[in-house]
């Protein structure tokens, strides 16, 4: 198993463009979870998914789309990035909430 | 008042000593999950807790659900445990869990 894999590693964007960032995982988990992490906060949830075709909003979704077309895939869409975005990205798999989490090795983006 | 703390933030210890790391929540919640980062690595799953005390290694956790509280044990210290130590609950609102909640991290340095 890969587990869950993220791509790009490492991206630079300029203010205003957009951008996807892959997430993958193979363990056939339901929940994914799309997360943000900035020096001195905890991890941030952005956006969720419990299921293929169903995604919801979690604490920060501004400025970010989703969609879980399959279980396997759940993609983050910058639609027009910002300065404000600059951070680590980490998506995350499991059963549910009440197991162990897989994540990604994460996605540092810096926006200028 | 963040809904999960952690404590301490940073901790140095010498190698060979017993380490405690604690997390304190004020939410309620369905399970507790113990994670680590290494620096600029990604994030591994060390515990899931919902009741009790678990053991892995050199590595103990337990969770007391009436107190809120739970403390990552690590003994025989060893340089290779510097990482940052985070504590996520899985917070169950509405009658569902459906999403975690972070600390911030305890940055944990062994030194030789």
């Amino acid at each position: 198993n890969a587990g869950v894999t993220q791509t790009p590693k490492f991206q630079v964007l300029k203010t205003g463009q957009s951008m996807t960032l892959q997430c993958a995982q193979d363990m056939n988990h339901e929940y994914m979870s799309w997360y943000r992490q900035d020096p001195g906060m905890g991890l941030r949830l952005i956006h969720y998914s419990v299921g293929a075709g169903i995604t919801d909003q979690g604490e920060v979704p501004n400025g970010y789309n989703v969609s879980r077309s399959t279980t396997e895939d759940f993609p983050l869409r910058l639609l027009s990035a910002a300065p404000s975005q600059t951070s680590v990205y980490f998506c995350a798999s499991s059963y549910s909430l009440i197991y162990e989490q897989y994540f990604g090795p994460g996605t540092r983006l810096t926006v200028t | 008042k963040n809904e999960v703390e952690q404590s301490p933030q940073n901790l140095t210890a010498q190698e060979g000593e017993f380490i405690t790391i604690n997390c304190s929540y004020s939410v309620g919640i369905s399970a507790l999950h113990w994670l680590q980062q290494h620096p600029g690595g990604g994030i591994v799953s060390l515990f899931m807790l919902s009741s009790g005390k678990k053991k892995h290694g050199r590595l103990i956790a337990t969770i007391n659900i009436q107190e809120k509280h739970s403390s990552l044990h690590i003994t025989a210290s060893h340089p290779r445990d510097s990482a940052v130590y985070i504590c996520a609950v899985s917070y169950v609102y509405g009658g569902a869990t459906n999403k975690l909640i972070f600390g911030t991290g305890t940055l944990l340095a062994v030194q030789p």
